[in-house]
């Protein structure tokens, strides 16, 4: 049962434009999301991430946004560039609940790749 | 700051055999969490220390163990070795005080079974 998912494994941009990488999740318990980049031979680069008390949060480039009622959020890169290129992966966590913010359930990721 | 390190980088073992990974958190880091990547599963939770406990457990078989000393380096052992234990193991260390924290991840350990 994948908890998370982001059903686009890959997304194709030209540089300048808008990146939207979309991801899904099914465990109401979820309070805590975050996105993450990573390229090949290297770990997980952490970007930004939101609480589920808010529903935006932006870090320059990069806003995540977040819908609980459809269990839904989204990064959005604006601009892309040719270096965010790279696999995104959605992770979430349920510490509220009585869970843990140390075990992140990942999404199988999205291959980004912003075209010259 | 040094960020998370592992070692080794890669491994190759052999069916049966044993391996012992290797993670040095940030510093001031207190909680280590281990996460194994395959292409079929994606990543996945292995478990978490904090403070030399084991505070937190996946979905894994028992021969997946792991421990964490006092100066919060952690190491990860797996016994028996089975060819689906080829995999991207990557730590991530956190301050460990509790609610919104982020985990930074190191570059991982690819072990390939043969």
């Amino acid at each position: 049962d994948q908890q998370v998912k982001q059903n686009s494994p890959s997304l194709s941009v030209q540089e300048g434009r808008i990146s939207i990488l979309n991801c899904d999740y099914t465990n109401s318990m979820f309070d805590y999301f975050l996105w993450y980049k990573k390229y090949p031979a290297e770990g997980p680069t952490f970007l930004i991430s939101i609480s589920s008390i808010k529903d935006k949060n932006e870090d320059g480039r990069f806003t995540v946004f977040l819908n609980k009622s459809a269990k839904h959020l989204s990064l959005h890169i604006v601009p892309s560039q040719p270096g965010d290129s790279a696999v995104y992966f959605c992770a979430a966590s349920a510490l509220r609940s009585g869970g843990s913010n140390y075990k992140l359930t990942f999404g199988k990721g999205t291959l980004l790749t912003v075209n010259p | 700051k040094a960020g998370v390190t592992q070692t080794p980088r890669y491994l190759i073992k052999t069916r049966g055999q044993q391996v012992t990974l290797s993670c040095s958190p940030i510093s001031g880091h207190r909680s280590v969490s281990w996460y194994q990547q395959t292409p079929g599963q994606g990543l996945q939770f292995l478990f978490e220390y904090f403070s030399e406990t084991q505070r937190n457990k996946g979905n894994f078989p028992g021969r997946f163990s792991g421990r964490q000393f006092s100066n919060s380096r952690s190491e990860m052992n797996v016994s028996t070795l089975e060819l689906g234990d080829s995999a991207l193991y990557l730590c991530a260390s956190s301050v460990g005080s509790g609610s919104g924290e982020t985990q930074y991840f190191g570059p991982g350990t690819r072990l390939l079974v043969l």
